[in-house]
């Protein structure tokens, strides 16, 4: 079976740290995707793992533990604009499919 | 623009009517997708293509929905006879077929209201 879970509301301060983590179990793996998704518009890509460790992309980091199945996401120097949803999910790839697998998203709020 | 582009962008139904939406995925890309998102909800996969051919379909996917990519390059959705339960947003999201790494774009998506 397929199974994302992740924290559904989060809230924090503007220029703050805020981990949001991701724990998965599924049928296969072939990487696990970050996405941001603010009300109304498309999910817009913010980083991949499909190797253990952090991967750091300016402001945003993820990390990957295949082992422990799970992921998380840190945003550093919180901004206003960093309200979102974010999205965990994992490419579940075989000869017939390619396909994302997400879970519920996180809706972040950031404060003043 | 170069991004994926869906129309139309808004739709509203009557309960029973058929609708159709359209994608026009990123030229080149061969892998096409389609989700449906609900409020407060994930994106939930519908089906996939590669090219023309459609290589997977979701087993949520009741016989009321058909998707098709002639050719290989846009797509169509259709849903007939359309339910209140078909209420989303409807997305379609694009990529690149190489090794390795391979980000799905995204389109605005579709948002059918089923009155």
């Amino acid at each position: 079976g397929q199974n994302i879970d992740q924290p559904t509301e989060m809230t924090a301060t503007e220029g703050a740290i805020v981990q949001i983590n991701c724990t998965y179990q599924t049928s296969g793996f072939n990487g696990l995707f970050w996405y941001q998704q603010h009300a109304g518009e498309a999910p817009t890509f913010l980083s991949y793992n499909v190797l253990d460790g952090l991967e750091e992309k300016g402001r945003f980091s993820s990390f990957l533990s295949r082992s422990k199945g799970y992921s998380y996401l840190l945003l550093k120097e919180l901004q206003m604009k960093d309200s979102a949803s974010y999205l965990c999910a994992v490419r579940s790839l075989s000869y017939n499919t390619d396909k994302l697998i997400f879970g519920t998203g996180t809706r972040l709020q950031v404060f003043p | 623009d170069t991004g994926v582009s869906q129309d139309p962008r808004h739709k509203i139904t009557k309960r029973g009517q058929n609708v159709t939406f359209r994608c026009d995925p990123i030229s080149e890309h061969n892998r096409l997708y389609w989700y449906r998102q609900t409020l407060g909800q994930g994106p939930e996969f519908l089906t996939y293509f590669q090219n023309e051919a459609q290589l997977e379909k979701s087993r949520l996917l009741s016989d009321r929905f058909s998707a098709e990519r002639p050719k290989g390059s846009f797509s169509t959705l259709e849903i007939q006879r359309t339910e209140q339960g078909d209420s989303a947003m409807y997305l379609c999201a694009s990529s690149p077929r190489r090794r390795g790494f391979t980000e799905a774009f995204f389109g605005q998506g579709t948002r059918l209201t089923v009155v």
